[in-house]
């Protein structure tokens, strides 16, 4: 069985502080996606990264694919909270030709203003 | 969630009882896939859809459980003879044809199966 394992699983900071993610795995993958996920609401793609060492900006999100795809990480600057949540990373298996993606556990993030 | 529609939102069925869940992808969109959350588990895939074709079951119990994807209407998961371990957050997920590069997958809002 494939595993994605994501840490930590639960981060609590103030509002300002940065903070990271981290998304791991012995396999490789042909891509791998983020969520962020409410209470009681389907998980929503923030972004999907491809290519080995590649970096993706989204405002003050900073994802990177690590070289050998097989690691993942999520960079929040200033955190604010609205970005409380649970964050899911989410990769397809670079064997698999079904597209099924494998999901992390889920970091739950709480910002406290 | 991008368009994908999933219903009843919520739904409550006693032990035995069958569970219907039902899953429009977005427009555009001929890939369905299924996963379920159950509490304090993350997503578990199980099964994988395009019209009229189910791709890959890997993940689907191998009892009570069947899915389909219509030519017409939404793809319907089915759950026969529930029981209380089958109480979960079962989401749909739908992607683009082939000959994409990446495969997005953009998740509906779940249906949240209750068995009493």
């Amino acid at each position: 069985t494939q595993l994605l394992e994501q840490s930590p699983q639960f981060l609590s900071i103030q509002e300002g502080e940065n903070l990271t993610v981290y998304c791991n795995s012995s396999s490789v993958f042909s891509s791998l996606q983020w969520y962020r996920q409410e209470p009681g609401e389907g998980p929503v793609l923030l972004v999907t990264v491809v290519t080995g060492g590649e970096v993706k900006k989204l405002k003050r999100l900073t994802f990177q694919f690590g070289d050998a795809r097989k690691d993942s990480s999520l960079h929040i600057t200033a955190a604010q909270p609205g970005d409380t949540g649970l964050y899911l990373c989410a990769g397809e298996e670079r064997s698999s030709n079904t597209g099924k993606l494998i999901f992390g556990q889920g970091t739950t993030l709480q910002v406290k203003p | 969630n991008a368009g994908v529609m999933q219903n009843p939102r919520h739904l409550v069925r006693r032990r035995g009882q069958e569970a219907r869940l039902r899953c429009s992808p977005m427009k555009g969109h001929s890939h369905v896939y299924w996963y379920r959350q159950l509490p304090e588990e993350g997503l578990k895939f199980m099964v994988y859809l395009q019209k009229e074709n189910i791709i890959d079951e890997s993940g689907m119990p191998k009892e009570r459980f069947s899915a389909e994807f219509p030519k017409e209407g939404p793809s319907i998961l089915r759950i026969q003879q529930v029981v209380r371990g089958d109480s979960a957050a079962y989401f749909c997920a739908s992607s683009p044809p082939v000959g994409r590069a990446v495969n997005e997958q953009y998740f509906g809002p779940g249906t949240r199966l209750t068995v009493t």
